[in-house]
């Protein structure tokens, strides 16, 4: 079965600018959860979707965003970069939200200039 | 604030000897517990788990051990390989599996030949 696909791996950006983030599930799963890694701040839940909805939400400023779509892909947005953004943003899928294990992707590395 | 800490930063062990990691908790509703392993540019892997109704969860070479009293968690790896040299997460999920799961900061594990 594959894993959790995200595109893209790397990303560059300027300060302003706005990035689109994509995460594939692995099959079968529906339940789509983001999450920033940086090295102050280290693992910090964004939100959480599940059958296009969001579920939770972690504690990020309205600029990040996302949506899931009826195959369970998800996006995630992040409007008006700033400096601070530039992290690792993981996608992590499970089965429903009930279910107790995550399994995240490779990650994307986003650089804001 | 943070609810997970992991307090020590690095570790080192003889390949062959016993590793243990350590993790304190703040939240008593927590309900259940992950491990994760995670190599450079890559996404966190799922290790192992423990429900907080369980104190002991063994697979293979890794056991995790949670103390709920203390509010402690423990992963032993048994013996320790050359391949084990990453870095560990520790994470929380709330209760109910609503919320996304809240990560300790890390320690990078380095198993010496």
């Amino acid at each position: 079965k594959a894993g959790v696909t995200q595109t893209p791996r790397y990303l560059i950006k300027t300060r302003g600018q706005q990035v689109t983030l994509s995460c594939s599930p692995i099959s079968g799963h529906r339940s789509v959860s983001w999450y920033q890694q940086t090295p102050g701040q280290g693992l910090q839940f964004l939100f959480e979707y599940f059958s296009e909805t969001q579920r939770n939400k972690g504690n990020f400023p309205g600029r990040f965003s996302g949506r899931q779509f009826s195959n369970s892909r998800s996006e995630m947005n992040v409007s008006t970069l700033e400096l601070g953004d530039s992290a690792l943003y993981l996608c992590a899928s499970r089965a429903t939200p009930s279910t107790d294990t995550q399994y995240f992707g490779p990650g994307t590395r986003l650089t804001v200039l | 604030d943070q609810q997970v800490k992991q307090n020590s930063p690095s570790l080192s062990v003889q390949e062959g000897r016993i590793s243990i990691l350590n993790c304190d908790y703040t939240n008593s509703m927590f309900d259940y517990f992950l491990w994760y392993k995670k190599y450079p540019a890559e996404g966190p892997t799922f290790l192992i788990s423990i429900s907080s109704i369980k104190d002991k969860n063994e697979d293979g070479r890794f056991t995790v051990f949670l103390n709920k009293s203390a509010k402690h968690l423990s992963l032993h790896i048994v013996p320790s390989q050359p391949g084990d040299s990453a870095v560990y997460f520790c994470a929380a999920r709330g209760g109910g599996g609503a919320d996304g799961l809240t990560f300790g900061k890390g320690t990078h594990l380095i198993i010496q030949p």
